[in-house]
């Protein structure tokens, strides 16, 4: 079975940067479509990105210009670059995938909080 | 952007009765719906692909129907490990959007 595991969240200064690291040990994140999820305090689901089997990249529009999705094939990881944060980044961040279905999430991490703030 | 809206926001229930949780999207996204069930603290877990297949390992008294713009999900008989809160999430387009959750609490 598929296991994601995230890390890298934290608190950060409103402006500052942070990466997320979502690692699936044993698989190919090249074979796989993951996507970032992230759950506010309190709130529903919100896609963030997805990265696509040929490296083709998409972004919801609320962090389109200050995230970046990418990943390392030899390290099995998928990474979210995240740039000029902001209060409204604050929430735990999911990674998901599923093997041959684009929009589908069968496989979850445990999640990894950001937290903006100053 | 697809807007998923998901109703009721919340409801309360019974064990044994049947739950039904509604989903509609803002335009026509044929069967390309996932219902997923999140427990405090956890991540969500897909109960329903698809609009109406069974993940595997899923129990069979979740249930998905619908496509188009209208679909409801499920439980036949709810028990107290269901209690938790259920999203739909359409994949017909980017951006993936979900529903607004519904909260399923035990009467």
């Amino acid at each position: 079975e598929v296991q994601l595991v995230e890390s890298g969240g934290g608190l950060i200064q409103p402006g500052g940067s942070l990466r997320l690291s979502c690692t699936a040990p044993g698989f190919s994140v090249n074979s796989y479509y993951i996507s970032w999820v992230r759950q506010a305090p309190g709130k529903g689901l919100e896609w963030v990105s997805v990265i696509y089997s040929g490296d083709s990249t998409y972004y919801a529009d609320s962090v389109k210009g200050r995230f970046t999705i990418s990943r390392d094939i030899s390290k099995h990881t998928v990474y979210l670059q995240m740039n000029r944060l902001r209060a409204e980044d604050t929430a735990v961040y999911y990674c998901g995938g599923h093997p041959n279905r684009v929009g589908t999430f069968a496989y979850w991490g445990q999640g990894t909080l950001v937290t903006v703030s100053s | 952007d697809i807007q998923m809206t998901q109703s009721p926001s919340s409801l309360s229930a019974s064990v044994g009765d049947r739950v039904t949780i509604t989903c509609q999207a803002s335009q026509d996204i044929r069967s390309y719906l996932n219902w997923y069930q999140q427990k405090p603290g956890k991540a969500p877990n897909l109960l329903i692909y698809d609009a109406s297949k069974l993940e595997t390992g899923v129990p069979s008294r979740f249930s998905g129907s619908g496509s188009g713009t209208d679909f409801t999900f499920t439980i036949r008989s709810l028990q107290p490990e269901d209690i938790a809160t259920y999203y739909c999430q359409q994949f017909d387009n980017l951006p993936l959007t979900f529903g607004g959750g519904t909260r399923v609490e035990m009467k």
